[in-house]
Order: C-alpha cells, then sequence, then structure tokens
C-alpha cells in the first residue's frame, strides 16, 4: 500500500464517546500533520510531528489528543467532543524540515469525517 | 491576518477554455514556498504544483502553470484547456521560511467546468 491511508472514513460519535482516528503513512517521511476542515473555514493546522516529536500545537483543546508512535504512524484521540468538532479531520506527510526539502509538499490522506451528535 | 487570500469563491469556465485562479499571500520571509492543491468532492487533497520563492522561472506541471510575480506577492494558477474533471476546490498554500514545517491554506475556489 502507498500514501497516505486514514481511518476511518466515517465516523458518528456522542459526545461522551471515546474514539480515535488513524493515520498511516508508507512514504518515509519524517513529518505527519492532522489538519481540520470545517464548512467554510481554511485549513485549520492542529498538530505536526517531526520525527515523532511534536513540534507545533496550534491552541488546540485538550479534548482532541494525538498520538505519534513512530514516523509512519499518527493517531487523534478524541473525548467529550463537542457538535461543533464536527469536521473533516486530514492527515498529511512530509518530508520534513531542512534545506533539502524545501520543495517537499504535503501528501493527504483521504480524510475522516467526523460527525457529533 | 489572514496570510493567503484567494478572492474568488467561485469561478465558472467552459470546457477546454483556460481559467486564472488567483492567490496573494503575506510574508516578511525571503524563503517560502508556494503550492497549490485541488480538492474534488471526494475530499481528498492532490497536490498541484510548487512554486519557490527564489525560483526564476514560473513553475509548469502538464496543464497546470502558475503565474509568480514576487513583488505584488501573487502566485495565480493557470489551468489550460478545462476539462470536466477539472472542477473542484482549489487551495493556495505557503510554507514560510523554506525549511519551515507549517503550512498555511487559503479560503479555496470553487471552479465549475461547463459542457
Amino acid at each position: 500500500e502507498t500514501g497516505v491511508t486514514q481511518t476511518p472514513r466515517h465516523l458518528v460519535m456522542g459526545m461522551t464517546n471515546k474514539k480515535s482516528l488513524k493515520c498511516e503513512q508508507h512514504l518515509g517521511h519524517n513529518a505527519m500533520y492532522w489538519y481540520k476542515q470545517s464548512a467554510k473555514k481554511p485549513l485549520e493546522l492542529m498538530f505536526v510531528y517531526n520525527f515523532k516529536e511534536q513540534t507545533e500545537n496550534n491552541s488546540v483543546p485538550s479534548r482532541f489528543s494525538p498520538e505519534c508512535p513512530n514516523s509512519s504512524h499518527l493517531f487523534l484521540h478524541l473525548h467529550t467532543l463537542q457538535p461543533e468538532d464536527s469536521a473533516l479531520y486530514l492527515c498529511a506527510s512530509s518530508q520534513g524540515a531542512g534545506p533539502q526539502n524545501y520543495n517537499s509538499p504535503l501528501h493527504f490522506g483521504n480524510g475522516t469525517r467526523l460527525t457529533v451528535t | 491576518a489572514q496570510k493567503i487570500t484567494q478572492t474568488q469563491p467561485g469561478m465558472f469556465v467552459q470546457e477546454k477554455e483556460a481559467v486564472t485562479l488567483d492567490c496573494t499571500y503575506d510574508t516578511s520571509d525571503q524563503s517560502y514556498g508556494l503550492f497549490w492543491y485541488k480538492q474534488p468532492s471526494s475530499g481528498e487533497m492532490i497536490f498541484l504544483i510548487y512554486q519557490g520563492s527564489y525560483d526564476e522561472q514560473n513553475a509548469t506541471e502538464g496543464r497546470y502553470s502558475l503565474n509568480f510575480q514576487k513583488a505584488r506577492k501573487s502566485a495565480n494558477l493557470v489551468i489550460s484547456a478545462s476539462q470536466l474533471g477539472d472542477s473542484a476546490m482549489y487551495f493556495c498554500a505557503m510554507r514560510e521560511d523554506n525549511y519551515g514545517q507549517n503550512f498555511v491554506f487559503g479560503p479555496g475556489t470553487r471552479l465549475s467546468v461547463l459542457p
């Protein structure tokens, strides 16, 4: 399997549930990202991991908890979400920071469409 | 302040014609990268084309080209010979400091190709 794979594709959860989103990349990249895409809003960066270390947390509420066990896997743990958290959650990877990677684009997965009821 | 501006929420183009999607950006960095992505209704984000701030030539990739005007801080995407499959959302993105990791996206332009 190649590219960036996200599971599940769709998720419906209640406000008291706990669930996790999974992302896996087979591109040999060193950086992984979580973005949130809400209707009529630009993509919002949530978290960045570079070589498994979190390097960016964009003021995300604590009900979202990322985990990056290795450079190929990224999780987003969800608990006690609110209806306004309903959105498309996109995972991406890139070759990471460094002068040799200056033109490296983000490679995205297909996203998880989350609905919080 | 918004770093990436896409002033066209929606655009229409006739099949086989060319279309230009606007993007202006704001940065004080000397080194930065500009990217365009396509997002069909299925949701995946597809990388189209890249332009580095020090690149003297406009980037081209098949039917896609980038009209890069550094002094005006604009990086417009030109799609030639539009096809029905080009109907999608198009996002302009910037990575400041070419060595950085944070990509900032614009609000997007919805392109509809008419038969």
